[in-house]
């Protein structure tokens, strides 16, 4: 089965910095791979699919990179609304799987 | 608009059984694979099961397989999990999800809100 880690597991930005979150797969997983945004209480929204294509109505300052093994999610300018919690999860094969999550809190 | 509502969670005694039940609206839900992820508390997603649009294709978590079953009823706009032999493990917040396509190509771009499962004597 495929392991996702994702670095770091928690980190500390203000708004209008620019926030990087890393997934390392242990299989390749070529670009299937998106990006799942949580907030508390609610249920992940789709940010990223297939590595790097931003999903309908998601803020253009998210953007994804990587294929293979490695992943990044990228926050240009970090906004109230995105102190969240991030999953990557891969979609190659079965049985899927989810990182354990970046959570992303204010300074 | 596109929703996706779980219903049936609730306590249960370890080794019992609970089904859940997740009521589609405003979407083809016959067109559509399904899928439930769970969260237990304070914790990540953790992937469950995966249906086809016509039912045909089934895949488990390793962690549920021969305990959990994953069904639907395309005339209802229904998906449900069967989840027998309950243990305190699986206490979380079950989620059913919209896969992209038919077959289970992923990722989920709908979500329910959740229901939630507490397994405890």
């Amino acid at each position: 089965d495929i392991q996702m880690t994702q670095s770091p597991s928690t980190l500390s930005a203000s708004v209008g910095d620019r926030v990087t979150i890393t997934c390392r797969a242990s299989q390749r997983v070529g670009d299937w791979l998106a990006w799942y945004q949580q907030t508390p209480g609610k249920a992940p929204k789709v940010l990223i699919y297939k590595a790097s294509s931003l999903q309908n109505g998601v803020p253009s300052r998210f953007s994804g990179s990587g294929s293979g093994t490695e992943f990044t999610l990228t926050i240009s300018s970090l906004q109230p609304d995105d102190f969240a919690t991030y999953y990557c999860q891969q979609y190659n094969s079965y049985p899927w799987a989810f990182g354990q999550g970046t959570k992303v809190e204010i300074k | 608009q596109v929703q996706l509502v779980e219903s049936g969670g609730g306590v249960v005694q370890p080794g019992g059984s609970l089904r859940l039940s997740c009521a589609a609206s405003e979407f083809s839900f016959s067109t559509y694979a399904m899928h439930w992820v769970r969260q237990a508390p304070g914790r990540g997603l953790e992937w469950m099961a995966v249906i086809s649009f016509q039912g045909t294709n089934k895949y488990y978590a390793e962690s549920v397989e021969g305990r959990f079953t994953i069904s639907r009823d395309n005339s209802k706009n229904t998906l449900y999990l069967q989840m027998n032999s309950l243990r305190p493990e699986d206490t979380a917040v079950y989620y059913c999800g919209r896969d992209w396509g038919k077959h289970g190509s992923g990722p989920l771009d709908v979500w329910g809100q959740g229901t939630t499962v507490t397994v405890s004597s």
